[in-house]
């Protein structure tokens, strides 16, 4: 089965861009769709967003404008780039394989706390 | 805004039967629900509102009447006691994706 880990900066200035990587081990990234789901400490799951293999990408509306899914095929790698983050955006980051025609998510990276703090 | 309402905790003996709902503008077929353990990542436990992955133990199993679709989870052992979250893609949007507010379950 497929396996997923995040990696990235895992403490932030506001305003600055949140980056994290999604590597793909097991699979591949042109086999799936692929999402990111973030939950701020001690509360729920939140939607990013998704992105297809071919690239076609959909973006939960209250980040849309701040956002950007992609993939790098060749190095099988997944990303997730949040701009202008804010202390609101303090969360563990989750990426997750997406299955849309189902519309579940179901395998799951271990999750990365991102940080934002002056 | 479309939204899925979960009680926020459920609890239970060792071998009863616990069901958790989930309320809202639901689509017919997209209903999955997540396991999360304290530090851990969510775990699918059932997709498409009463199938479930082959890793899970039938003691899992989803249904879904109207507007609200539950969790049941039977014969309940310690180790199912964890946050649950309903998760559906939204009613006249089905590429957006909504979670609920999560449930903790107790095993007394």
């Amino acid at each position: 089965q497929v396996q997923l880990q995040e990696r990235g900066a895992g403490l932030l200035k506001p305003s600055e861009t949140l980056s994290l990587t999604c590597a793909v081990y097991g699979g591949s990234v042109i086999d799936y769709n692929w999402a990111w789901i973030r939950q701020p400490p001690g509360k729920g799951l939140d939607w990013i967003g998704e992105v297809s293999p071919s690239g076609t990408t959909n973006y939960n509306p209250s980040l849309k404008s701040r956002v950007t899914l992609s993939l790098h095929t060749s190095r099988n790698l997944f990303f997730l780039e949040l701009y202008s983050v804010t202390a609101a955006d303090t969360a563990v980051y989750y990426c997750a394989t997406f299955n849309e025609g189902g519309s579940y998510f179901d395998v799951w990276g271990q999750g990365s706390l991102v940080t934002v703090s002056a | 805004q479309s939204a899925l309402t979960q009680p926020p905790s459920a609890s239970g003996s060792p071998g009863q039967s616990v069901t958790i709902s989930c309320t809202g503008t639901i689509t017919d077929l997209y209903v999955s629900w997540y396991q999360q353990h304290p530090g851990k990542a969510p775990k699918l436990v059932i997709f498409e509102v009463n199938k479930r992955p082959s890793w899970v133990p039938d003691r899992f199993s989803g249904s879904k009447s109207g507007n609200t679709a539950s969790l049941t989870v039977s014969g309940l052992q310690p180790e199912d006691e964890a946050d649950y979250y309903c998760s559906s893609s939204i009613v006249g949007n089905s590429f957006d994706m909504i979670f609920g507010g999560g449930t903790k379950l107790t095993v007394l």
